[in-house]
């Protein structure tokens, strides 16, 4: 069963709102989740680690005040996009480890009209 | 630069065949290695994880790894149109952090 939840799985924002994203890990701790985007057919792209109690870590490129990440509990990491834009218009995942393996959320489908 | 290479493909395989996925990686330290399917619009979903040399098999899913020369593969035997997906490769190489292949997109027609 699944291991990694995110809601919402779909959303539809207006340009210059702000849209945030949950994931939660189930049934176990997850002090580090990682946050994914994917354009249409294009690889994974890794935007930011989350870590439980301090600050993401962001990756080269990834502006860290307009994805704001919150990972206040050991089940919960939030990603908030600010200010959206239509090229903010993604599949955002989110995943954490549990044990030596990475196990992926099912995704949150962001449009920004 | 950690790098895992797949080829995109796509690879085309008839019903019933065998599907050989390769991967490559950089760096030698590397310990974990997974196999990843994606359908379209979907997430990851992991399917095989491989930490020593050698192979792996679960159920029609057979994963190899040789350090030595550092790739990684992963064969489905009777492969089913269902199977039709990208796989990605991904590589472990400290405690946290993954790195993924861009994929190689199977097709398996009927």
């Amino acid at each position: 069963g699944a291991v990694v939840s995110q809601h919402p799985s779909r959303v539809i924002c207006k340009s210059g709102t702000s849209v945030k994203i949950e994931c939660r890990s189930l049934d176990f701790q997850a002090t580090t989740m990682f946050w994914y985007r994917q354009f249409p057919k294009q690889s994974l792209m890794l935007m930011a680690t989350s870590n439980e109690g301090s600050k993401a870590t962001y990756e080269q490129g990834v502006e860290k005040d307009k994805f704001l990440i919150n990972h206040a509990s050991l089940t919960l990491s939030t990603l908030t996009v600010t200010s959206a834009h239509p090229e903010d218009s993604s599949f955002y995942i989110c995943s954490a480890n549990l044990g030596a393996e990475q196990y992926f959320g099912p995704g949150t489908r962001l449009t920004v009209t | 630069q950690k790098e895992v290479e797949q080829n995109s493909g796509p690879l085309s395989v008839p019903e019933g065949a065998i599907a050989s996925l390769n991967c490559t990686y950089s760096d030698r330290v590397s310990q974990s290695f997974f196999w990843y399917r994606q359908y379209s619009g979907k997430s990851p979903e992991l399917i095989m994880s491989i930490y020593s040399n050698g192979d792996k098999e679960d159920g029609r899913f057979t994963a190899q790894l040789n350090k030595a020369s550092q790739y990684v593969s992963l064969l489905i035997r009777d492969s089913q149109p269902s199977d039709s997906a990208t796989y990605l490769c991904a590589v472990r190489y400290n405690f946290n952090k993954f790195y993924f292949g861009s994929g190689t997109k199977l097709n398996v027609k009927p």
